[in-house]
């Protein structure tokens, strides 16, 4: 089966890290960009990151630039989002989200079912 | 950054009538680089159009999507009862950076 698997969420301080894991399976992995996006309780969605098939090309979206690294281990299967001095503002639900094809400047054709994070002292 | 604005914010109507959405960019969106997605309550998005006007594998073909440079738009020509929920508009391959509208919630009315 196609399906994207997150997992790492909680609940976490104020500046404070989190490193979000995303288990990929059904598809060749390696072959696709893999993407970050948001959803803070009751709002819209927000990309925060994407990443190339081979991890050549890397964007941020200027809300998390300097705090958030993506990355990348084609040989297990998975996406990461590591997460350092997180805010209030960072709480939402992370999803997991697939591109079309190995540049990560396109659309997401295929979703996990995310994974909650909550920022809170 | 491109910015999305989707209009309505909210729009109120009837199983077997038509729906138009709006998503107007703030500069021209390149090679009609624009996506559709819906999503429904608990769930993920899921995509429905791409290139501004391709639907997606499985998607009905009530869906259709129009439009170039900065003016998009998302027509379901009858709706279904499974067709009220929340729907963004992105636009992807533009100065590195992806962005999403705020979403136009469709309700039964």
């Amino acid at each position: 089966e196609v399906q994207l698997v997150e997992s790492g969420g909680g609940l976490v301080q104020p500046g404070r890290s989190l490193r979000l894991s995303c288990a990929a399976s059904g598809f060749t992995f390696d072959d696709y960009a893999m993407h970050w996006v948001r959803q803070a309780p009751g709002k819209g969605l927000e990309w925060v990151s994407g990443i190339s098939w081979n991890s050549g090309s890397i964007g941020y979206a200027d809300s998390v630039k300097g705090r958030f690294t993506i990355s990348r281990d084609n040989a297990k299967n998975s996406l990461y989002l590591q997460m350092n001095s997180l805010r209030a503002e960072d709480t939402a639900l992370y999803y997991c989200a697939k591109g079309p094809y190995g540049d990560f400047l396109w659309y997401f054709d295929l979703w996990g079912r995310g994974t909650l994070v909550t920022v809170s002292s | 950054e491109i910015v999305l604005t989707q209009s309505p914010g909210t729009l109120s109507l009837s199983p077997g009538e038509r729906a138009t959405l709006s998503c107007r960019a703030s500069q021209s969106v390149s090679s009609s680089y624009l996506a559709w997605y819906q999503q429904k309550p608990g769930q993920a998005p899921r995509l429905l159009i791409y290139g501004a006007s391709s639907r997606a594998t499985g998607i009905p073909d009530r869906f259709s999507g129009s439009g170039s440079g900065t003016d998009f738009t998302l027509t379901i020509s009858r709706l279904e009862p499974e067709d009220f929920a929340v729907y963004y508009c992105q636009q992807y391959g533009s100065s590195r950076s992806i962005t999403f509208g705020q979403g136009t919630r469709l309700e039964i009315k």
